[in-house]
């Protein structure tokens, strides 16, 4: 079956500082992998998506995540994290179409509250 | 630029009542979703409509029925509340491809407490 694990409850960095929320993943056949954040009280916001190609993908918001195969990850990156980045940040990875009909249902992590220090 | 929209934001329902949660979306997508959402579980899919027409169960679809009323709506219904509701339910959508690598959007979500 399709998973996708988030290690991290909470990852803490200061302001100004790289970030990086783990995720790893578990497919059969081609990962399709997404990235959203939730701000509080609110829904949640599409960042960054892998289908295919280039490895490192870049998304909103000054985003971007690193597909590895090898490691069955796709952990998100910032080079500098802000404080209004601050929220809670979900990894999802499509369901196997020979099972929902074709049709891509997401799966998806606990999530991970981002917390930036000033 | 509405995107999707999730009526209501708030209720509170005592156990054993009935209610129907709204969702529309203005993109002329073809999939719909309900995703619930509880601390430390990430969202679990409810039910989806892949079409209009069609409806499938999720993983969580126990005490829950669904309505594709038209390509616009999907609405939630639960016939007879019962605490272990209480959570957030978020209605998306996305055009539906068996390439499956369409972008999901969400609605900002309905907060459910039952009684």
């Amino acid at each position: 079956a399709q998973s996708v694990a988030q290690p991290e409850d909470q990852v803490n960095v200061a302001e100004g500082n790289p970030l990086t929320v783990k995720c790893t993943y578990s497919v059969s056949g081609n990962p399709y992998l997404f990235w959203y954040v939730q701000y509080p009280n609110r829904g949640l916001q599409f960042l960054l998506k892998y289908i295919t190609g280039d490895n490192l993908v870049k998304g909103s918001y000054g985003f971007e995540a690193e597909f590895n195969k090898s490691q069955t990850s796709f952990h998100l990156k910032k080079p500098s994290a802000l404080v209004s980045d601050s929220a809670l940040y979900f990894c999802a990875v499509r369901d196997n179409p020979t099972f929902s009909g074709g049709y891509n249902k997401l799966i998806f992590g606990a999530g991970t509250r981002l917390a930036v220090h000033p | 630029n509405a995107g999707v929209t999730q009526t209501p934001k708030f209720q509170v329902l005592k156990t054993g009542q009935s209610m129907t949660l709204q969702c529309a979306q203005d993109m002329n997508h073809n999939s719909m979703y309900w995703y619930r959402q509880d601390p430390g579980m990430g969202l679990r899919l409810i039910y989806y409509s892949a079409s209009e027409g069609t409806t499938d169960k999720g993983e969580v679809p126990n005490g829950y029925n669904v309505s594709r009323l038209n390509k616009r709506e999907f609405s939630l219904r639960l016939e007879s509340a019962a605490p272990s509701q209480t959570s957030v339910y978020f209605c998306a959508s996305s055009e539906a491809s068996r390439a499956g690598g369409n972008t999901i959007y969400f609605g900002e979500g309905s907060w459910l407490t039952v009684v």
